[in-house]
C-alpha cells in the first residue's frame, strides 16, 4: 500500500530551527507537496520538490531524496505564527496526492 | 487571478437532513475539483474529483455524492446526514490536466456539524 509518515508533533522555540521530516513508499512518483495548515483553516501551499536537493523560500526550505522516499521542511528563525500543521503529500504515478496525517508544530516562546 | 469560493462556512444539522455544500472557481477554465474531508486530529480523505462537466470519480463509498454541473462549480450533497459525518470539508482546483507542478489550492472550509 502507499503510506506517507511524518512525526505527530513538534515543539520548538520561537527564533530556533526545526526540521520536519517525511518519509513515503507509494506507486510512482511525481513530486512532493508541504502545506501549512493552521488551526481552524484550509492548507496553504509552501513548496514543491520533484527532484533531488534542496529548495530554499525565505525563511521556509524543503529538502528531497527520491532514492530515500524522504523529505524535509526546514524552517528557521521560527515565529509564533509559525505554530501549525504542516502536511506532507506525495503525487503517484496516476497523479492523486496521497497525504499524511500532518505534523502538529508547536512554538514556544 | 484565481479565487475559490466555497459556503457555508459553518453549519450545523441534525441526523437524516440533507446537505448541500458548493464551490465555485473564478479566473480559470477547466479546473480539476476535488472535495476533501477533514476529521478532527485526522489526515485529508478525498471525497471526489472531477476533471471536466459532469466526469466525477468517487474516491470513498458514502452516503456522500459529488456534482459538477458547470465548468467552475463543485457540489456535495447527501440526502440524509449521519453523524460521522462531521467534519471539516475542503473544496480544492488544480489547472486542467495531470502535471506534477500543478498546485492544490484549497478554499476556505466548511465544517459541519451533524447532531
Amino acid at each position: 500500500g502507499q503510506n506517507i509518515d511524518q512525526p505527530t508533533e513538534m515543539t520548538a522555540t520561537e527564533g530556533a530551527i526545526v526540521q520536519i521530516n517525511c518519509t513515503y513508499q507509494t506507486s510512482g512518483f511525481n513530486g512532493l507537496f508541504w502545506y501549512q495548515q493552521h488551526a481552524g483553516e484550509a492548507p496553504t501551499f509552501l513548496s514543491y520538490n520533484v527532484l533531488d536537493g534542496l529548495e530554499e523560500k525565505g525563511r521556509f526550505s524543503s529538502f528531497l531524496s527520491r532514492s530515500k522516499g524522504y523529505s524535509y521542511l526546514l524552517l528557521k528563525e521560527l515565529q509564533m505564527k509559525d505554530s501549525a500543521s504542516y502536511l506532507c503529500a506525495v503525487m503517484d504515478s496516476n497523479y492523486q496526492l496521497i497525504w499524511g496525517a500532518g505534523t502538529k508544530l508547536i512554538i514556544k516562546p | 487571478s484565481q479565487t475559490i469560493h466555497q459556503w457555508p462556512a459553518t453549519l450545523v444539522q441534525p441526523v437524516g437532513s440533507p446537505l448541500s455544500l458548493e464551490c465555485t472557481v473564478e479566473g480559470t477554465s477547466n479546473p480539476n475539483l476535488y472535495w476533501y474531508r477533514q476529521a478532527a486530529g485526522r489526515g485529508l480523505q478525498l471525497l471526489f474529483y472531477s476533471v471536466g462537466i459532469g466526469q466525477i470519480s468517487s474516491e470513498v463509498p458514502q452516503n456522500l455524492s459529488a456534482s459538477r454541473p458547470q465548468d467552475r462549480q463543485f457540489i456535495l450533497s447527501s440526502k440524509k446526514l449521519l453523524l460521522s459525518d462531521s467534519g471539516f470539508y475542503l473544496c480544492a482546483w488544480t489547472g486542467p490536466g495531470l502535471s506534477g507542478a500543478n498546485v492544490l489550492t484549497f478554499g476556505a472550509g466548511s465544517r459541519l456539524t451533524v447532531l
